[in-house]
């Protein structure tokens, strides 16, 4: 499978400053990756899909203001959180699909944000 | 509206046992399942997949079972041991160009030794 990292894997920022939380391919050139947001307790939900060279998709409720996503190359990805806020304090985590065959998604090992 | 669903939130095994999770869906453009394994604060690792095209895909200690008709799927795990205690999400992916995964919401298993 691909290799995925991810960085920061833990920070924790005063409110209404911004993080950049970096998503590495090691292995693998990756032209979609995607952003997901887990909150305590509840199931991995998507926020966006970004593409490589293009503007990201935002999936419904994901204000794209506020979660800045860049995929300036094949193997990073990375998203912005803007003026965070305490509720915006969530376990983010990126992930690579192959383009053919099982369709597997190789997920990076996440990144735990703290807004205080 | 929950495309997927998976009913238990928890369930204990003993070592050594059957584990079943279950899985059901209501999306008729899923055509291929996912199964992943979660440890927390840890990112998701892939454990297996079914094509909508098959009823049964195997992998070592892993089986699992696709019932279309009734949109259902079940993931077994035998014999279970102390290590796959963690959570274990259904993603199907739709058959759309997108082909986003869209995960349930877990089932906790404990295997306890």
């Amino acid at each position: 499978g691909a290799v995925v990292s991810q960085h920061p894997s833990w920070v924790i920022c005063k409110s209404g400053t911004s993080v950049k939380i970096e998503c590495r391919s090691l292995d693998f050139q990756a032209t979609t990756m995607f952003w997901y947001r887990q909150f305590p307790k509840q199931s991995l939900m998507l926020m966006a899909t970004s593409n490589e060279g293009s503007k990201a998709t935002y999936e419904q409720g994901v204000e794209k203001d506020k979660f800045l996503i860049n995929h300036a190359s094949l193997t990073l990805s990375t998203l912005t959180v803007t003026s965070a806020h305490p509720e915006d304090s969530s376990f983010y985590i990126c992930s690579l699909q192959r383009t053919s065959g099982s369709w597997e998604q190789f997920f990076g090992p996440g990144t735990r944000l703290t807004v205080l | 509206d929950q495309q997927v669903k998976q009913n238990s939130p928890s369930l204990s095994v003993q070592e050594g046992r059957i584990s079943i999770l279950n899985c059901d869906y209501t999306n008729s453009m899923f055509d291929y399942f996912l199964w992943y394994k979660k440890y927390p604060a840890e990112g998701p690792t892939f454990l297996i997949s079914i094509s909508s095209i098959k009823d049964k895909n195997e992998d070592g200690r892993f089986t699992v079972f696709l019932n279309k008709s009734a949109k259902h799927l079940s993931l077994h795990i035998v014999p279970s041991q102390p290590g796959d205690s963690a959570v274990y999400f259904c993603a199907p992916i739709s058959s759309g160009s997108a082909r986003q995964l869209t995960f349930g919401s877990g089932t906790q298993l404990t295997v306890l030794p």
